[in-house]
């Protein structure tokens, strides 16, 4: 159990496209999602908090005009990379946690998704 | 805020073996979950062991157990009978009552054949 998928798991796109990335609990239902960056042989750093129905939570230093997120549902958040630039290029993981039982306080991480910009 | 130090950037261990990754957090909340999460070179986190602050006992999955020293704020992991698919980066991580989960730098674990 605690499934999360990730779409797509790898994307080139061009400088100042624009491109979103899903994020789904397959198997429970996610109050929370939460983004991650990860670079190269680093830890992850916590991009944004979303909580379903309401407006994601940023952390310091996180343009939120470029890094929209949307959370409709609780199997379904969404990033997107607006007007992306290639220092955007990153390994981007969501995670979920869940409504009840033993998911209410452990995260769940998807595959993870492979952005670069050319 | 919460720190979570690992002091051991990269491990190797013969398999089946054994071997202890070291995790120290600092915090001030009574109230808290600690976690190992593994990502092998596929990049998908996995959930190694959680433990809940409040339950004095260790907790253990088969080959995975830890050694939760509360007042030390003390979290190691210990493998046992280490085999080559446990390759891979080790997160400690600790979530308090906020659901921001804080991650250790992580230990690059290498089984040996």
């Amino acid at each position: 159990g605690a499934v999360v998928s990730q779409h797509p798991s790898r994307v080139i796109c061009k400088s100042g496209t624009s491109v979103k990335i899903e994020c789904r609990s397959l198997d429970f239902q996610a109050t929370t999602m939460f983004w991650y960056r990860q670079f190269p042989k680093q830890s992850l750093m916590l991009m944004a908090t979303s909580n379903e129905g309401s407006k994601a939570t940023y952390e310091q230093g996180v343009e939120k005009d470029k890094f929209l997120i949307n959370h409709a549902s609780l199997t379904l958040s969404t990033l997107t990379v607006t007007s992306a630039h290639p220092e955007d290029s990153s390994f981007y993981i969501c995670s979920a946690q869940g409504l009840a039982g033993r998911n209410t306080d452990t995260q769940y991480f998807g595959p993870g998704t492979r952005l670069t910009v050319l | 805020a919460q720190t979570v130090t690992q002091s051991q950037p990269e491990m190797s261990v013969q398999e089946a073996e054994t071997v202890t990754l070291s995790c120290t957090y600092d915090t001030s909340e009574s109230n808290y979950y600690l976690f190992w999460y593994k990502q092998p070179p596929s990049r998908q986190m996995i959930l190694v062991i959680r433990q809940e602050a409040y339950k004095q006992q260790n907790a253990t999955e088969n080959r995975f157990s830890v050694n939760f020293q509360k007042a030390a704020k003390s979290f190691s992991l210990k493998i046992s009978d280490s085999q080559l698919g446990d390759t891979a980066m080790y997160f400690c991580a600790f979530s308090g009552g906020y659901q921001k989960v804080t991650f250790g730098i992580g230990t690059k674990l290498q089984v040996i054949p």
